[in-house]
């Protein structure tokens, strides 16, 4: 158990559908970060939160957005799904994105699936 | 963007053998990582690594940050059953003081082991 929880688990939606996930990071941790896992593009990177602000971005589409609260949990928007949203999706936290590369823990992750 | 290059793309081996796989890349980066992911979890940091030129173990795993910072290699020894899994490499990008924070992730090694 990594201490990054995910919620839920599992999301079955339909096209054009807008769905939130949720990440509460490991205790501690002030620095979250969204993943996309499909089986054609890989594990890519989404975008990342560091104490409420978002500190980068990665391949996000503009249907997607993300934001951190005040007691750090995440939550990740996808809005106008469509089939090819279908994918895993992880959170991971770690302390602080310091010069330091700090070691990133990942959450079970959220299986989405649009049909 | 970056690319990782993961190789091989699939391992079978029997129980008790060694195990290597590596990753390249065709840019530098300043950490390099060792993930494991069981089928519907998320990934598990194995080994962490930051200097060029490092190695490091922990039990059974070996990981070495290649001089250039263009590579890294994992080696397991004597696998056993529990090792089946997918292993990823992953690169981190930082400077300047500003963490990028995002890892970069290779295609992944599906490793089956046979006992």
């Amino acid at each position: 158990d990594s201490g990054v929880t995910q919620t839920p688990k599992h999301l079955i939606t339909a096209t054009g559908q807008r769905v939130t996930l949720r990440c509460s990071p490991r205790s501690g941790d002030l620095s979250v970060y969204w993943y996309q896992q499909s089986l054609d593009q890989g594990l890519q990177f989404l975008i990342q939160y560091y104490n409420g602000e978002e500190r980068a971005k990665g391949n996000i589409l503009e249907r997607f957005s993300a934001q951190q609260f005040p007691d750090l949990h995440s939550e990740l928007n996808l809005s106008s799904l469509e089939l090819g949203d279908s994918a895993l999706y992880f959170c991971a936290s770690s302390v602080e994105p310091w010069d330091r590369a700090d070691e990133q823990y990942f959450g079970p992750g959220t299986r989405l699936t649009v049909t | 963007g970056q690319q990782l290059n993961q190789s091989p793309q699939s391992m079978f081996i029997q129980e008790g053998e060694d195990v290597s796989m590596n990753c390249t890349s065709s840019s530098i980066f300043n950490t390099w990582l060792w993930y494991k992911q069981d089928p519907g979890e998320g990934p598990v940091l194995l080994i962490a690594l930051y200097k060029a030129g490092e190695l490091t173990s922990n039990g059974r795993l070996t990981a070495q940050f290649g001089i250039t910072r263009k590579d890294s290699f994992l080696n397991i020894s004597a696998s056993i059953p529990s090792d089946v899994g997918i292993y990823f490499c992953a690169g981190q990008l930082s400077a300047g003081g500003t963490s990028y924070g995002k890892l970069t992730f290779g295609q992944g090694t599906i490793l089956t082991v046979h006992p």
